[in-house]
């Protein structure tokens, strides 16, 4: 079966600093898929990232990164100069490539972050 | 492009009544998921479903709910004779294909008093 642990439940930090959500999963299959997604305290969910399990590079966009690495199973989200707006709680998600496990998205727990001014 | 809609956003039942929640998929996506989201439970898969088909419902409570997505109109999640319990934000997705990120709309808050 399928896991996603986020081990941290919170995270406090002031403006500026960088700050880095951990990630952990578990899968038996070779072939799949991850994601975080990010809920602003309005509510909804919003897309941020998917990567598939043979894409193992970096990926940078803004002040967002992720590292993704197969031999920790670990797929780690860094904010750089965190803003007070990035105040959510993130998700991080996987799918499987089953003909329908593919469509089931496996939360995490989800990391509160807090960025104070 | 107008993203997923859900309506209504906030819907307060008593217990025994029924719910029903309604998800507009975005333009071009065939494939809709919905998920609930407990305080104690985190989000959890719900229903996976494409027009006219139910494709996975190993999330769903086995009573009291469906789910269906027409060949014409909105997907709907339906709870019947709900209780206390079912009192939770119930979100939606869609994607173009089954694999592809799901992207989700606002969710609907059911509370059950």
């Amino acid at each position: 079966a399928q896991k996603v642990t986020q081990a941290q439940t919170e995270i406090s930090v002031v403006e500026k600093e960088d700050v880095t959500l951990d990630c952990v999963y578990e899968t038996r299959d070779t072939t799949y898929y991850l994601f975080w997604y990010k809920q602003p305290p309005s509510g909804e969910l919003v897309f941020l990232i998917r990567r598939n399990s043979f894409d193992e590079q970096n990926e940078i966009s803004g002040r967002y990164s992720w590292n993704f690495q197969k031999s920790t199973s670990s797929f780690n989200f860094t904010i750089t100069a965190s803003q007070v707006v990035d105040s959510a709680v993130y998700f991080c998600a996987l799918s499987e490539a089953g003909e329908t496990s593919g469509s089931r998205l496996t939360f995490g727990e989800g990391t509160q972050l807090t960025v104070n001014p | 492009n107008a993203g997923v809609m859900q309506n209504p956003r906030h819907l307060v039942r008593r217990r025994g009544q029924e719910a029903r929640l309604r998800c507009s998929p975005m333009k071009g996506h065939s494939h809709v998921y919905w998920y609930r989201q407990l305080p104690e439970e985190g989000l959890k898969f719900m229903v996976y479903l494409q027009k006219e088909n139910i494709i996975d419902e190993s999330g769903m409570p086995k009573e009291r709910f469906s789910a269906e997505f027409p060949k014409e109109g909105p997907s709907i999640l339906r709870i019947q004779q709900v209780v206390r319990g079912d009192s939770a934000a119930y979100f939606c997705a869609s994607s173009p294909n089954y694999r592809d990120e799901q992207y989700f709309g606002p969710g609907t808050r059911l509370t059950v008093t």
